[in-house]
């Protein structure tokens, strides 16, 4: 299975609600991505989580949390966002071999998020 | 940080033309990847350098990591309407740094 999955698909939101974005891989890889991508724009790193452990923030607010329950699942939950948060965020998973994520990665399809 | 230069920003070819994109970065890199994403859908790795003058081929595509290691092309041969999306560099230090993106538009 080389497959990375993400749901939901698409997301409307409004400014005042909570929501989550879920990711899951099974090709035991240690190392899960969050990258945020505009029209246009390539894909933005949010966050790097390393054998579960958050390794990279890339100073993204903190209405964004992300959170990894197990070597598998990758989520992000998502509060008070504002309408310029509304992109596509996509999951992405690799190898790591003791900190090193030198290899390809794996990118699931996205959820198209909308922020009214 | 890494950061990779990216060029052009568009292109538009007749079908079987050839077509380039090229990736240029200040310092040394690492190791340069290359990914593809179609219109609506999401990034694909294609291929990793790591070797100066390292130069790989799949199929009608054909990935070259320059000799001071800080630059590189992907060029492919003969379009067709698959080739249509956007095609990436970027270079990975452990965290994937992409290039600003080429868009190749393919007129049948």
């Amino acid at each position: 299975d080389t497959e990375v999955t993400q749901t939901p698909k698409h997301l409307v939101m409004g400014m005042t609600n909570k929501k989550s974005l879920k990711c899951e891989q099974h090709m035991g890889h240690r190392a899960m991505y969050w990258y945020k991508q505009k029209a246009k724009k390539p894909p933005e790193l949010m966050f790097v989580y390393s054998y579960e452990k958050l390794s990279i923030n890339e100073s993204v607010p903190s209405r964004f949390s992300p959170e990894c329950p197990n070597s598998s699942l990758l989520n992000l939950h998502l509060h008070a966002l504002q309408p310029e948060d509304s992109a596509l965020y996509l999951c992405a998973s690799s190898q790591d071999r003791n900190g090193r994520r030198l290899h390809e990665q794996f990118f699931g399809p996205g959820t198209r998020l909308t922020v009214l | 940080g890494q950061q990779v230069m990216q060029i052009p920003q568009y292109q538009h070819v007749q079908e079987g033309e050839d077509f380039t994109t090229y990736c240029n970065s200040s310092t040394t890199l690492s190791n340069i990847q290359w990914y593809k994403q179609r219109p609506g859908g999401h990034p694909v790795f294609l291929i990793q350098l790591v070797k100066s003058g390292e130069v790989k081929k799949q199929k009608r595509l054909t990935f070259q990591f320059g000799e001071a290691k800080k630059n590189s092309s992907l060029h492919i041969t003969a379009t067709q309407t698959t080739d249509v999306g956007t095609y990436f560099c970027g270079s990975n230090t452990g965290k994937l740094i992409f290039g600003q993106g080429t868009t190749l538009q393919v007129k049948p």
